[in-house]
């Protein structure tokens, strides 16, 4: 099993839709959790940490659940310039994030 | 803002030949890594670096070395070029313990022919 997984979509959603990432996690020594956001032909950015309370950065809600082993991510009210692939990362304290392989959003007119 | 500069955004280079990418920092940062992202196959950890020559295998380091003569600079070489080696190389540092935040350079394409 893959240490992190994404579904890679595409998830095709119209301007003003909901969407959720979900993104699993094997390693239950992982202690911190990241999304990230990568524009075509950029390179990845910090998106938000992930919280074990949960967080919420305008349209944006992450969550985090260890029983389950997975983090989320929630967008709200979605816009064309959220069109981007999304990409989760976790650590085990002072190690390399490992990096899912990331899920695509097109947000339509 | 941090910048992290690749030396070359794109590059075509043939087999057999010793590549030299270049990765510089600005922020003092102690930490700095290089992943290659290929299509389906995700940012994979090639090598990273926690200080001046300091240096840690990653998870496919095979066909690779790197060098941190100074804090500011990482450099991965491959030794001879192979197709399959063909990516995006990205460059990353980052300045705390736990490398949540992590500053990549814009990326260079390597073509191998």
């Amino acid at each position: 099993r893959k240490e992190v997984e994404q579904d890679p979509g595409p998830f095709n959603v119209p301007e003003g839709a909901t969407v959720a990432f979900n993104c699993t996690y094997s390693n239950s020594a992982s202690q911190s959790f990241f999304w990230y956001r990568q524009d075509c032909r950029k390179e990845p950015k910090l998106l938000m940490s992930v919280y074990s309370s949960g967080n919420e950065d305008g349209r944006f809600t992450a969550q985090l659940n260890r029983a389950s082993q997975y983090i989320s991510l929630l967008i709200r009210d979605s816009k064309l310039s959220d069109s981007a692939t999304y990409l989760c990362a976790v650590n085990r304290g002072n190690t390399p994030l490992v990096f899912g392989k990331g899920t695509r959003l097109s947000v339509i007119a | 803002d941090v910048k992290v500069t690749q030396s070359s955004r794109y590059l075509v280079k043939r087999t057999g030949e010793k590549v030299f990418l270049e990765c510089v920092q600005d922020m003092d940062h102690e930490n700095m890594f290089w992943y290659r992202q290929d299509p389906g196959l995700g940012l994979r950890l090639i090598y990273f670096s926690y200080d001046v020559k300091m240096k840690e295998k990653g998870d496919i380091p095979e066909g690779y070395s790197v060098s941190r003569e100074k804090k500011e600079r990482f450099s991965l070489i491959l030794e001879s070029a192979s197709t399959n080696q063909t990516s995006m190389y990205l460059c990353a540092s980052s300045g705390t313990v736990t490398n949540e935040k992590l500053f990549f350079g814009s990326g260079t394409q390597l073509s191998v022919l």
